[in-house]
């Protein structure tokens, strides 16, 4: 059975950095793209990025690709989202969520339980 | 980018009806690139729909997808209590290449 296991929920300063990390089980790592997904309190769901863990090409949204870095550990079968220069307004659920590789589409067909990052002074 | 605008915002129906919920692309969008997530309260969003009109595995035939072009629809026929969630269409292609709609909030009476 699949399964997408993030860390632990996290409360940072404006200003600071977070790095969510999300494990997966049940598949091979390889086959899929990681992607990252958030959802401010109450709001619809934001994509971030996404990372291909064989070759490691990234892509990532226009509007967060100066502050955001993915990442993976393929022999963890690991992925990483770290976000800089927080604010306030990056207080969000972070979803990971996966995607076949090698489709011409991208469809989340598996997501972790979320990270709730909370930035506060 | 392609924004996906749905409707209605909020959708309130008995068990037993029939729901329809829309979602329109700015610009023309490839049927095998749209899908529709259901999310429940506190959950994270579950696959529903996929290539426009393809159920996810374990997705009862009650849910089902229809639309080309710019105009989709989700369709869930004999609403039950636990279909109380936000719907979500998304696809996928131009830049940012992933764009979600702003979601539709079914409620059932």
């Amino acid at each position: 059975q699949v399964h997408l296991v993030q860390s632990g929920s996290e409360l940072k300063k404006p200003g600071a950095s977070v790095k969510i990390s999300c494990k997966a089980a049940g598949y091979i790592f390889t086959r899929y793209a990681m992607n990252w997904v958030r959802q401010a309190p109450g709001q619809g769901l934001e994509w971030m990025g996404r990372i291909d863990p064989v070759n490691g090409d990234i892509k990532y949204s226009p509007k967060l690709q100066a502050r955001v870095t993915i990442t993976r550990d393929t022999s963890a079968s690991t992925a990483y989202m770290e976000l800089n220069s927080l604010r306030s307004e990056d207080t969000a659920l972070y979803f990971c969520a996966r995607d076949v590789l090698g489709d011409s589409t991208v469809i989340f067909d598996s997501w972790g339980q979320g990270t709730l990052v909370t930035v506060s002074s | 980018e392609i924004v996906l605008t749905q409707f209605p915002d909020t959708l309130s129906l008995s068990p037993g009806e029939r729901a329809t919920l829309s979602c329109r692309a700015s610009q023309s969008v490839s049927t095998y690139s749209l899908a529709w997530y259901q999310q429940k309260p506190g959950q994270a969003p579950r696959l529903l729909i996929y290539g426009a009109s393809s159920r996810a595995t374990g997705i009862p035939d009650r849910f089902s997808g229809s639309g080309s072009g710019t105009d989709f629809t989700l369709t869930i026929s004999r609403l039950e209590p636990e279909d109380l969630a936000v719907y979500y269409c998304q696809q996928y292609g131009g830049s940012p290449p992933i764009t979600f709609g702003q979601g539709t909030r079914l409620e059932i009476k």
